[in-house]
Order: C-alpha cells, then sequence, then structure tokens
C-alpha cells in the first residue's frame, strides 16, 4: 500500500510561496497523487491532482518528478486564509476496493503569518 | 453548487446508546464515504458504498454498521456507543468508478460520548 509522509507543520509569511513535499515511495503504477484542504470546523476540500510532471490550476501547483517518489504542492504568494492542513494522498485510479488507500494521514499544518 | 449534509453538527450521547448519522448528497454520486478524523491521526475510512444497498468496510469498521436505501442518503449506524467513539466524523461523495476522483465532504458531525 502506498504511504505518504509530510512534514507536520510549516510556517510561512504572507506574500510568499509555500512548497509542501510528500513522500510517497511505495506508489504504483496507477496511483494518481491528490491533495486536499482542511479549514478548521470544515471538511475537506479537493485543491489538486496529477499523475506526473506538473498540473497547475487557479489555486495551486504540483509537482512530481518522473519516479513520482514524493510530489509537491506549490502554494504561489499564500495570504492568511491558505492557514489550513493540507493532506497528500495517493489513490488508484482503477478501483475503489483496498480502500487502505484512501489514509489521509495526519496532514501538514500550514501557518501564514502577516 | 454541489453539496454534502449532515444532520448535526454536534451530537452528544450516552455510552450504550444507538446512534444513528445521516449524510445526504445531492450530487448524483455513486460512491459514498464514512470517515472519522481525531487530532494526530488524520481522517480513517471507515465504510463506503458504491451503489444504492453495497457497502464495503473500509480501515476501522468494527463498532460501525451503515445503511444505504437511496442513492443521496448514507447513514453511519453506532450500535452501541462507547466512548473511544468520541470524534469528527465526515461524510463525503464521489463519482463513478475511479477512487481518484475528486471527494467532496460535508461538514462534520461533531460525536461526544459521554
Amino acid at each position: 500500500l502506498a504511504k505518504t509522509t509530510q512534514p507536520i507543520s510549516m510556517d510561512s509569511y504572507e506574500g510568499q510561496e509555500v512548497n509542501i513535499t510528500c513522500s510517497h515511495n511505495n506508489i504504483a503504477t496507477n496511483d494518481y497523487i491528490t491533495w486536499y484542504q482542511q479549514f478548521p470546523s470544515q471538511g475537506p476540500r479537493f485543491i489538486i491532482q496529477g499523475y506526473k510532471t506538473k498540473v497547475t490550476n487557479e489555486v495551486a501547483s504540483l509537482f512530481i518528478p518522473a519516479d513520482r517518489k514524493s510530489s509537491t504542492l506549490s502554494l504561489p504568494r499564500v495570504s492568511l486564509s491558505d492557514t489550513a492542513v493540507y493532506y497528500c494522498l495517493v489513490v488508484d485510479s482503477r478501483r475503489l476496493s483496498n480502500t487502505g488507500k484512501l489514509i489521509f494521514g495526519q496532514g501538514t499544518t500550514l501557518q501564514v503569518k502577516p | 453548487d454541489v453539496k454534502v449534509t449532515q444532520s448535526s453538527r454536534y451530537l452528544v450521547k450516552r455510552t450504550g446508546e444507538k446512534v444513528f448519522l445521516e449524510c445526504v448528497q445531492d450530487m448524483d454520486h455513486e460512491n459514498m464515504f464514512w470517515y472519522r478524523q481525531d487530532p494526530g491521526l488524520g481522517l480513517r475510512l471507515i465504510y463506503f458504498s458504491y451503489d444504492v444497498k453495497m457497502k464495503e468496510k473500509g480501515d476501522i469498521p468494527e463498532g460501525y454498521s451503515v445503511s444505504r436505501e437511496k442513492k443521496e442518503r448514507f447513514s453511519l449506524i453506532l450500535e452501541s456507543a462507547s466512548t473511544n467513539q468520541t470524534s469528527m466524523y465526515l461524510c463525503a461523495s464521489n463519482l463513478g468508478l475511479a477512487g481518484a476522483y475528486e471527494q467532496y465532504f460535508g461538514p462534520g458531525t461533531r460525536l461526544t460520548v459521554t
């Protein structure tokens, strides 16, 4: 089963770029890398998903090296409202069973300071 | 706007009571999930359902059961609540057969068992 490892916490200042790296050494061929954001008292919210190289949307970028053993979520010019917990998970794209791959883990708590 | 709603935001129950947590989604999603979230442990999957009356165990199903009689509704049942089931419970839904698709989460129910 793919297991992810992320830093427990990170601090940043407004206007900076934040990069959160997730390692997933046992990632399988059909696994996608997915990131969620969670604010206090809310459910997680999907941010971005990728398979290889780079994916960008209006919120973030996701960088995935060729070996896919890690990935980096990049948040450009963070603001105070980006303070949240960020979860990395890998999910088999083909099947819903083998639910061990839907483990969100502890996540990374990002604190953005003024 | 997509929506997943949960019947209660806060719930206090006594040990031994039977507890029902209800989740409704309005997106015609095939898949629905129940997670619990505890400090330091992230989100852990309890059960999921990929169709009406169909269910599969997640990673921590012990002490829980589920019911899905209609596509839009997924219920989590604690047959005999115990204090170690005090937690935040999150419901989610998504489309299709692939586990990789974006999950939409409800706001959560904070259950306290005394």
